[in-house]
């Protein structure tokens, strides 16, 4: 079935770092992927989407790219901020199973002023 | 103009207790859900219910019910609670299933503590 891994965090950066945040899927044909972002007490917010192959989804100064070839969606930010502190999370729906989404293990992000 | 509401926020019970926790969702969509998010942020899905019947019911206790008495609407009820039951739930919706994903919007979460 299908699955995705995330790494695992947390991770700590200093304001104007680049961030990455690495998820790779496995999947049976090309489903669309998302991030989510989910700030501390609140519910998960949908943060950028791609629906196929080599798709950039951007938000918010944030970024990934649908790779088919590497089965790769990583989120990256050029220069992250005090209020990009959250826990970020990679999903993809799981297939033919009437929408659920697989979530990644989330990863906590810090950043410092 | 929330999308998708919760109540209560917040829900502190002795175990044995039997409680429930309503979600609504003003988007029109036609499939709602609920997560559980465990102490270490790990989510999983528990039901999904579209046009108020039920398509997924994952390995959960038989103490959990869910019950939609329309599209807008997914209660959860709990019965004889656990201290394991303790977590955060999230109640979500999206516009319909879709094979390939479809977003899903979330709910700002009930945090569940049985003491």
């Amino acid at each position: 079935g299908n699955s995705v891994t995330q790494m695992e965090g947390p991770v700590t950066l200093s304001e104007e770092a680049f961030l990455t945040i690495n998820c790779t899927y496995t999947a049976t044909g090309y489903p669309s992927l998302f991030w989510y972002v989910q700030y501390p007490g609140e519910g998960l917010q949908l943060l950028l989407k791609a629906t196929k192959a080599d798709d950039k989804g951007s938000n918010k100064g944030f970024e990934a790219t649908y790779r088919k070839e590497t089965t790769s969606f990583h989120l990256e930010k050029g220069s992250v901020q005090v209020s990009d502190s959250a826990v970020y999370f990679c999903a993809l729906p799981a297939y033919n199973q009437g929408g659920k989404l697989i979530f990644g293990q989330g990863t906590e992000l810090s950043v410092k002023p | 103009d929330t999308a998708v509401s919760q109540t209560p926020k917040y829900l502190v019970t002795q175990m044995g207790n039997d409680k429930s926790i309503k979600c609504e969702q003003n988007l029109g969509h036609d499939t709602m859900y609920w997560y559980k998010q465990d102490s270490k942020k790990f989510l999983k899905i528990m039901f999904s219910y579209n046009n108020k019947e039920l398509i997924i019911n994952e390995t959960v206790p038989n103490r959990f019910s869910p019950k939609s008495p329309d599209k807008a609407h997914l209660n959860l009820h709990i019965n004889s609670l656990e201290l394991g039951d303790s977590a955060v739930y999230f109640c979500a919706s999206s516009q319909n299933v879709g094979t390939l994903g479809v977003e899903q919007y979330f709910g700002p979460g009930t945090r569940l503590t049985v003491t």
